[in-house]
């Protein structure tokens, strides 16, 4: 399926370090977005990443995206206890409003 | 608050009962969507609809009814559902798709599932 796979499923670090997850997936796409979901809640849009770009920033956000390898990474710099949550890549394939999630990684940030 | 709400955030129903979730969104998208989450699974797409159209139903039981009545309204109509339905229930909403790609989601609070 097209779904993104994020990686890894866990990650555990203090605050103030950075934190970087992955997402690959596997056919071509036109963008890549990434979702913050706290614990029982809806999801939040982070940031948009285009077919066309390598590198977004937002705020303490950095997203990067190689086309050729069908992966993306998020770094989380400055890590906050509030950061803590589960974070998504949503693919789309162009096909039209279809956006294919994966199973995220739940981060935790330990004050 | 994302301008996408829910209602209710819990319910709780037998597998006999009729039931039905509600979202309305105040953004003036054009696209809505209803998710279905499940724990260790990945986020399920269920229905898309563009301008009040069905346009994406992806294999989803006849127990789930959707319904959009206008743009800025979305019901999910749940009869006799099984105990592996239980599960978290998002609602999003979107502007429609575009040349250039898709648009960012917005995605309500969710209603908890809990059949029994």
């Amino acid at each position: 399926s097209q779904q993104g796979e994020e990686d890894p499923q866990a990650l555990s670090i203090q605050e103030g370090e950075n934190a970087t997850m992955n997402c690959s997936y596997k056919t071509s796409i036109n963008n890549l977005q990434w979702y913050r979901q706290n614990s029982g809640r809806g999801l939040v849009h982070l940031i948009l990443i285009r077919s066309n770009e390598r590198e977004k920033h937002s705020g303490r956000l950095r997203v990067t995206l190689d086309t050729s390898k069908k992966s993306s990474s998020l770094l989380i710099t400055a890590s906050r206890a509030a950061d803590t949550a589960s974070y998504f890549c949503a693919t789309d394939a162009g096909t039209g409003n279809q956006f294919y999630f994966g199973t995220g990684t739940s981060l935790t940030v330990i004050p | 608050e994302t301008g996408v709400t829910q209602t209710p955030r819990h319910l709780v129903m037998g597998m006999t009962n009729k039931k039905s979730l509600k979202c309305e969104q105040h953004l003036g998208h054009n696209a809505m969507y209803w998710y279905k989450q499940s724990a260790k699974k990945p986020l399920e797409l269920m229905f898309v609809y563009n301008f009040k159209e069905q346009t994406e139903n992806n294999s989803v039981p006849s127990r789930f009814s959707p319904e959009c009545p206008n743009s800025s309204h979305l019901f999910l109509h749940l009869h006799t559902l099984q105990p592996e339905d239980s599960a978290l229930y998002l609602c999003a909403s979107s502007q429609l798709v575009s040349l250039a790609g898709s648009y960012e989601q917005y995605f309500g609070p969710g209603t908890r599932l809990t059949v029994t």
